[in-house]
């Protein structure tokens, strides 16, 4: 299995603030890289796809980048609805594995 | 609008089978530009995929291998839905899951809708 690992598990920050999570995978998966934003007690959302692209809807505060084994999801200007823990998929061979979360918190 | 609706028990008792349901509006289970997964998310197991239903011309199946000897996916057509039976559970099935679609997003697949949620609990 492909297995993904992200940084850093947890990270407190200000409304304003630039933050980036990595993930980075044990193999080589070219550009099949998924972000997600889970907030305690709901649904995964799916946020970008294939590493960079934005899902319709999501603010363009967010944005993602990577290739290969190494990827980031950036948030550009925090907002207080952004509170939550993100999590990268691959999507590059079944078992489609996830990282283990990085908990996002307010300073 | 795609929505995905689940149904099953809370409580399963250990070696029982989980049986979980997940119907589909707004979308076929027959599509052949979705798959139909399985997922369970715990604390111990973080967001873990357990396996998938498609069709491309004819159905196919993927399991994750933890569970490949307890779990079968099916869909049905005439109801529009596909469920979930793992077998021979024990307390370490005790999860949250969900069901929920792949769509093809620059053929990266990714899980753009997904089901509510239900809380398993394996105990006696």
């Amino acid at each position: 299995d492909i297995q993904m690992t992200q940084s850093p598990s947890s990270l407190s920050a200000s409304v304003g603030d630039r933050v980036t999570i990595t993930c980075r995978a044990s193999q080589s998966i070219s550009n099949y890289l998924n972000w997600y934003q889970q907030k305690p007690g709901k649904v995964p959302k799916f946020l970008i796809y294939a590493a960079s692209s934005l899902q319709s809807g999501v603010p363009s505060r967010f944005s993602g980048s990577g290739s290969g084994t190494d990827f980031s999801l950036t948030i550009s200007s925090l907002q207080p609805e952004d509170f939550a823990t993100y999590y990268c998929q691959q999507t590059y061979t079944t078992p489609n594995t996830f990282g283990q979360g990085t908990k996002l918190e307010i300073k | 609008q795609v929505q995905l609706q689940q149904s099953g028990p809370g409580l399963v008792k250990p070696s029982q089978t989980l049986s979980l349901t997940c119907v589909i509006s707004g979308d076929s289970v027959s599509s052949s530009s979705a798959t139909w997964n399985w997922l369970r998310q715990s604390p111990s197991r973080g967001l873990e995929w357990l396996g998938r239903t498609y069709y491309r011309s004819k159905w196919y199946n993927d399991y994750a291998v933890s569970v490949k000897s307890r779990v079968t996916i099916n869909p049905d057509t005439s109801k529009n839905h596909f469920s979930l039976q793992l077998s021979s559970v024990t307390p370490e099935d005790t999860a949250v899951y969900y069901c929920a679609r792949a769509g093809a997003y620059s053929s990266t697949w990714p899980f753009d809708y997904w089901g509510q949620g239900t809380l398993v609990t394996v105990s006696s």
